[in-house]
């Protein structure tokens, strides 16, 4: 176990429609990091949050957008979904607070998405 | 920028044999980390293995090992006694700066 909490860890949905994926990091992490995954293909990064703030911004579309809440906690919400956007959408945390930064990325589950 | 390059797509070894995932890395700074993660069938990102590039010793985790040549920015990851269960996807990563950047990923697949 991680200790980075993804809900939900499967959605289906139909085009145009919108969702929000949510990531709870580890304790203590104040970084989020949001990859997108299409079968058998690498991890697309889309977008990095630090202690609330965007860090870093990656092949994200318009459509998309995140944040990352005082708590710490990140959503990322797709809107007018295409069946392209079908895929495993990974959060992953880093940078513990007070701690030695290891450089270690820690990944959740995935939420899997199907656009039909 | 930062780019990691895995020249190998798909790679077959038998079970019990050694094999070797090659990554190399373009990087202008001098202290940074890298990693090696797997990802098997069920898709979890599980990290192999870690090196700090000030580290000139080799990292090694029980049947994994890595040679980090850092002159050539090279940094290949060694699967020995290869089992079943290491046939997954394998992604190097390199990270400084609070970025990450990852490969494309070489499939591994064990045969019994």
């Amino acid at each position: 176990d991680s200790g980075v909490t993804q809900t939900p860890k499967h959605l289906i949905t139909a085009t145009g429609q919108r969702v929000t994926l949510r990531c709870s990091p580890r304790s203590g992490d104040l970084s989020v990091y949001w990859y997108q995954q299409s079968l058998d293909q690498g991890l697309q990064f889309l977008i990095q949050y630090y202690n609330g703030e965007e860090r870093a911004k990656g092949n994200i579309l318009e459509r998309f957008s995140a944040q990352q809440f005082p708590d710490l906690h990140s959503e990322l919400n797709l809107s007018s979904l295409e069946l392209g956007d079908s895929a495993l959408y990974f959060c992953a945390s880093s940078l513990p607070r007070g701690l030695a930064n290891t450089g270690e990325l820690f990944f959740g589950e995935g939420s899997r998405l199907t656009v039909l | 920028a930062q780019t990691v390059t895995q020249s190998q797509p798909e790679m077959s070894v038998q079970e019990a044999e050694t094999v070797t995932l090659s990554c190399t890395y373009d990087t202008s700074e001098n202290n940074y980390y890298l990693f090696w993660y797997k990802q098997p069938p069920s898709r979890q990102m599980i990290l192999v293995i870690r090196q700090e590039a000030y580290k000139q010793q080799n990292a090694t985790e029980n049947r994994f090992s890595v040679n980090f040549q850092k002159a050539a920015k090279s940094f290949s990851l060694k699967i020995s006694d290869s089992q079943l269960g290491d046939t997954a996807m394998y992604f190097c990563a390199i990270y400084n700066f609070n970025k990450f950047y990852f490969g494309s990923g070489t499939k591994l697949n064990v045969k019994p």
